[in-house]
This record gives structure tokens, C-alpha cells and sequence, in this order.
């Protein structure tokens, strides 16, 4: 299985900041990699797929890059409704795998 | 607009099989651009993919559940369906079904997701 992580594990921010975060695979993944939110008792939400394509209906505060093995989503300006959890999740091979999740919470 | 809604009992005691539906409003299962998946989630913990299955009967399995999982798709009901025999505390999560767009190899819509409680 192609392994997923994420940094950071957490991050505290405040409303307008701008947020980074960093997703690696294991193996090269061309650009199959998907990003995802999730609140608290809430299924995820797609942001972003191919590494860089915005899902419909989400703000464009949102964007993603890289390729191979290294990416990246940034909020360009928090909102207090982007508080959440994010996952990456490659699309490269089955079985599709997702990071362990960078949790972003209020400063 | 495409809804799924998972169903299935919330206890299941350890030895059984956990049996889960998705069902499929506004759209079909039958439909050649998507396969349909099953993703769990350990409590406080992360997604962890199960498997998928596509209305032309192809599917793919979690080597890691694949000897005790069977999904399947029912397009008469507009449906698909996740077995998984011989259960243990391990496999209390919850569970979601998803839509994966095939050309975009993301899951785009989610279930609200079903907590399943193995224990005796």
C-alpha cells in the first residue's frame, strides 16, 4: 500500500490567516491525490481532486499544488468555518489510502 | 440532487457479520461514470478505505478485510451493500458509502455515516 502522511499534525490559526498544508506519499502518485475536510460528526467534504482541481462550490480561498510525492493545500485567508480536519488521500492504486490528518483549531 | 443514506443495525456482537445498505436517491447506481465504495472511520481516528464496486460487476477489495468483506450492487433497488463476517472490536467505526467519479478518482458524495458497534 502506498503510505500517506501529513504535517503538520495540528496547526492553530487565526481568522485571516493563511494556512498550509503538507501531504507526501510513499511512492510517486503523479497527481493522483485528493484533499478532504471533515467537521466533527460530519462525513468529509471534497475540496480539491488531481492535486489541483477545485471541487464545485468550494471557495477559491482553497487551492492545491505539487506532484509525485509531495503536495500541498493552502487557505489562502481563514474563515471560522475552516476549522476542521483535513485528509489527503491518493488515487494512484488501490487500496486508496489517506494521510492521518492535519487538524486546524482556533489560536 | 444525489443522496446516499447508510442503514444497518448499530450493535453487532463479535463472531457475526455486519451487513450495511447504502441506498442511492436522485441518481443510479447503474451509472457508467461512477463505482461506489464503502470507507470506515475508528472512532477518533482516520478513513480508512474499504473497498468499491461498479455497476459492471468489477470491484476491488482492501487486502486487509478482503477474506471477510463482500460488496455488491443491487440496481433493481438502487442500492449497494457491505458484508463483513466474522467481526471483532477492531471493526467499530463508522461507516460511509461514497460516490467515487471515475475521471476524477475522488469521492464526491458522502453518506452521513453509520456508527457499528461490535460488542457482546
Amino acid at each position: 500500500d502506498i503510505q500517506m502522511t501529513q504535517s503538520p499534525s495540528s496547526v492553530s490559526a487565526s481568522v485571516g490567516d493563511r494556512v498550509t498544508v503538507t501531504c507526501r506519499a510513499s511512492h510517486d502518485i503523479s497527481r493522483y491525490l485528493a484533499w478532504y475536510q471533515q467537521k466533527p460528526g460530519k462525513a468529509p467534504k471534497l475540496l480539491i481532486y488531481g492535486a489541483s482541481s477545485l471541487q464545485n462550490g468550494v471557495p477559491s480561498r482553497f487551492s492545491g499544488s505539487g506532484s509525485g510525492t509531495d503536495f500541498t493545500l493552502t487557505i489562502s485567508s481563514l474563515q471560522p468555518e475552516d476549522f476542521a480536519t483535513y485528509y489527503c488521500q491518493q488515487a494512484d492504486s488501490f487500496p486508496f489510502t489517506f494521510g492521518p490528518g492535519t487538524k486546524v483549531d482556533i489560536k | 440532487q444525489v443522496q446516499l443514506q447508510e442503514s444497518g443495525p448499530g450493535l453487532v456482537k463479535p463472531s457475526q457479520t455486519l451487513s450495511l445498505v447504502c441506498t442511492v436517491s436522485g441518481g443510479s447506481v447503474s451509472s457508467a461514470g461512477y463505482y461506489w465504495t464503502w470507507i470506515r472511520q475508528h472512532p477518533e481516528k482516520g478513513l480508512h478505505w474499504i473497498g468499491y464496486i461498479h455497476y459492471s460487476g468489477k470491484n476491488y477489495y482492501n487486502p486487509s478485510l478482503k477474506s471477510r468483506l463482500t460488496i455488491s450492487l443491487d440496481t433493481s433497488k438502487n442500492n449497494f451493500s457491505l458484508k463483513l463476517t466474522s467481526v471483532t472490536a477492531a471493526d467499530t467505526a463508522v461507516y460511509y458509502c461514497a460516490r467515487v467519479v471515475t475521471a476524477r478518482d475522488a469521492s464526491d458524495i458522502w453518506g452521513q455515516g453509520t456508527m457499528v458497534t461490535v460488542s457482546s
